[in-house]
């Protein structure tokens, strides 16, 4: 069984600065992948970032990185230079490598960019 | 229209109400889902359609009911409906449900749902 978890139900950021958000998981596979989702209050869930289990380097979409700790456990987001427009529910979520679809998701992290 | 789009975005019905949600994906994708979001709760996958055939159902109460006539269309057929069904409903797309990792699920905005 696969679990994620997201140790942080909200954060308060000030607009411009970094921001890193948590998500550890806990799978006894070697081959999977994960996502990052923002979920705006309008309800959409956007894809924002994806790492596979095997990737070398740390995957990167404009503002966005992701901190990949494979012993750890770790796949924690990065957002640089926030801005207002990132307040928003984010949310991690893995999924197995090969011939399963569930994509497995944390609780959320509620994120707030203070002007 | 673009992407992944669902109807109605509010629905309000009663327990002995019929009604269904409309999902349409206009990315060519081969696998479709639907999801159930409820407050303070981690999202749950209801239904899985892999090239119009189901291939999960997640011990989803029979009060839902699902269908996928092809695959750009997915409903979600709902009666007798209790309270606490009342929940956002998601719906979702990729390439190739069975295949990768790497197939990321693309998600429409969603149906706020409110049984009374």
């Amino acid at each position: 069984a696969q679990k994620i978890t997201q140790t942080q139900p909200g954060m308060f950021v000030q607009e411009k600065e970094a921001v890193t958000l948590d998500c550890t998981y806990d799978t006894s596979d070697q081959s999977y992948g994960l996502f990052w989702y923002k979920q705006p209050s309008s309800g959409e869930m956007i894809f924002l970032i994806y790492q596979g289990s095997y990737d070398e380097q740390n995957a990167t979409e404009g503002r966005y990185s992701l901190n990949f700790q494979k012993a750890r456990k770790s796949a924690n987001l990065v957002i640089s230079a926030s801005q207002l427009g990132d307040s928003a529910m984010y949310f991690c979520a893995m999924r197995f490598l090969f011939g399963n679809e569930k994509l497995t998701f944390g609780t959320g992290t509620r994120l707030t960019i203070i002007p | 229209e673009t992407g992944v789009t669902q109807t109605p975005r509010h629905l309000v019905m009663g327990m002995t109400n019929k009604k269904s949600l409309k999902c349409e994906q206009h990315l060519g994708h081969n696998a479709m889902y639907w999801y159930k979001q409820s407050a303070k709760k981690p999202l749950e996958l209801m239904f899985v359609y892999s090239l119009e055939e189901r291939v999960e159902n997640n011990s989803v109460p029979s009060r839902f009911s699902p269908e996928c006539p092809n695959s750009s269309h997915l409903f979600l057929h709902l009666h007798t409906l209790q309270p606490e069904d009342s929940a956002l409903y998601l719906c979702a797309s990729s390439q190739d449900g069975r295949a990768f990792a790497t197939d990321t699920q693309y998600f429409g905005p969603g149906t706020r749902l409110t049984v009374l």
